[in-house]
């Protein structure tokens, strides 16, 4: 069964940092591309960056360009993102999530892990 | 960058009727096109890509169409379950871009 579970997230002040991570099992981590997608509150959802398998190319929305970084550790089957420059905006839940196959449909999801930029 | 308009924000529905969502691209993005389902509180659940494809375990109540711009996800007899929030997302060009989502309520 293909699991994504996440970690990290909660408080951080604005300008400040954090680190979410998602650790894939069930599956070749390797073998797919990773995605993190996000959802302010009582908002819709936001697609944020993504990364290869081999973690060779990285891409990401406008909204979050300069201050995230995405990357992975295909020994640890772990996908990362590095938030930084944090904003009151960036107040979401954020999921992890791997496409389906060839394509960047997401199934599944991570379980979410809510950010809140705040001070 | 490919803007997705769901133009109908709520749909009221009674149970058993059918539903029809909408769901249109700024551009052609071919049928590189996915519908999920979110319910409050839960994740989003893939439910269609390529436009037409039903994901894995979704009723066949649940079809989708549309090519190029424009889109539709219908359900053909509305079920309790199925009251939820649906968002169409764009996978043919970066950056990847969702719908802002329907809500379909209990009429």
């Amino acid at each position: 069964e293909v699991q994504l579970l996440q970690s990290g997230g909660g408080l951080a002040q604005p300008g400040g940092s954090l680190r979410l991570s998602c650790a894939a099992s069930g599956f070749t981590f390797s073998s797919y591309a990773m995605s993190w997608v996000r959802q302010a509150p009582g908002k819709g959802l936001e697609w944020v960056s993504s990364i290869t398998g081999g973690g060779t190319t990285t891409f990401y929305s406008d909204s979050v360009r300069g201050r995230f970084t995405v990357s992975r550790d295909n020994s640890r089957n772990t996908l990362y993102l590095q938030m930084d420059s944090l904003t009151a905006g960036d107040t979401a839940i954020y999921y992890c999530a791997k496409p389906l196959s060839l394509g960047n449909m997401f199934d599944p999801w991570g379980q979410g892990t809510l950010v809140t930029v705040s001070s | 960058e490919v803007v997705m308009t769901q133009s109908q924000a709520t749909l009221s529905v009674s149970p058993g009727e059918r539903v029809t969502l909408s769901c249109r691209a700024s551009q052609s993005i071919s049928t590189s096109l996915a519908w999920y389902q979110q319910k409050p509180g839960q994740t989003p659940r893939l439910l269609m890509y390529g436009a037409s494809t039903r994901a894995s375990g979704i009723p066949a109540r649940f079809s989708g169409s549309g090519s190029g711009t424009e889109f539709t996800l219908t359900i053909s007899s509305l079920q309790s379950e199925d009251f939820a929030f649906y968002y169409c997302q764009q996978y043919n060009n970066w950056p990847l871009t969702f719908g802002g989502g329907t809500k379909v309520e209990i009429k």
